[in-house]
């Protein structure tokens, strides 16, 4: 089936660790996307990638860190320096401009 | 830059009543105008959308919303909701400069019995 999974569905953190969540699509999508979603904050651009190789800070990008080495993949990597984590996180896709599709999220907690 | 306000954070609403969920956006040209439904815990799926041509667009699931440039808004509507339409409903701006959305806070949206 065509679709954006992301993976794990729900990652646990220690404090001073880096974890890494997953995000393939099979749609041939050229741009992709990772969002953080807390409550009563509706979503947050954290990074975007509108092409392989290449890839913008969005609106909070501070602490994260992401790659796109192939056009199906976009993983995001959350380091230590994110200080505030926990949350609902949802990679996306787009290919005919500014329609975006959505993974299922994956829940990050810091334990 | 483009913005979202959805003004209700909450709606309570009868099953088989009508639903308005309200959306402004604040962009200086012709915005591409979005909503997206999502479940507890699930990603989000789009009900409609706008980029230009008639004003009036119909969506998945019964859902239609009006694009009006002069009050700079967005309006979902469904004439009879159904208690699987509970959910949180969110409101999105974008440009045809770049791919980026711009998310309201979303409407949680509860239909009682």
């Amino acid at each position: 089936d065509g679709g954006i999974t992301q993976s794990p569905k729900y990652l646990f953190r220690k404090e001073g660790q880096n974890v890494t969540l997953s995000c393939e699509q099979n749609l041939n999508h050229d741009a992709m996307y990772w969002y953080r979603q807390d409550p009563g904050q509706g979503l947050r651009l954290i990074y975007y990638s509108q092409i392989v190789n290449d890839f913008q800070k969005g609106d909070i990008a501070e602490g994260y860190s992401v790659s796109r080495e192939k056009k199906e993949s976009f993983p995001l990597t959350v380091t230590s320096a994110q200080k505030n984590p926990t949350a609902f996180y949802l990679c996306a896709s787009t290919y005919t401009g500014n329609t975006i599709y959505f993974g299922e999220g994956s829940w990050l907690t810091v334990v | 830059a483009q913005s979202v306000t959805q003004p209700d954070i909450h709606i309570t609403v009868s099953e088989g009543a009508s639903l308005e969920l309200r959306c402004n956006y604040s962009y200086g040209a012709t915005p591409y105008l979005f909503w997206y439904v999502q479940s507890p815990g699930q990603g989000l799926q789009l009900l409609l959308k706008y980029f230009s041509g008639d004003t009036l667009v119909q969506g998945i699931k019964g859902f239609e919303a009006e694009f009006k440039r002069s009050q700079s808004s967005f309006n979902l509507r469904k004439p009879s909701v159904h208690w699987s339409d509970a959910a949180e409903y969110f409101c999105a701006v974008g440009t045809s400069n770049d791919y980026k959305l711009s998310f309201g806070a979303g409407t949680t949206v509860t239909v009682r019995a």
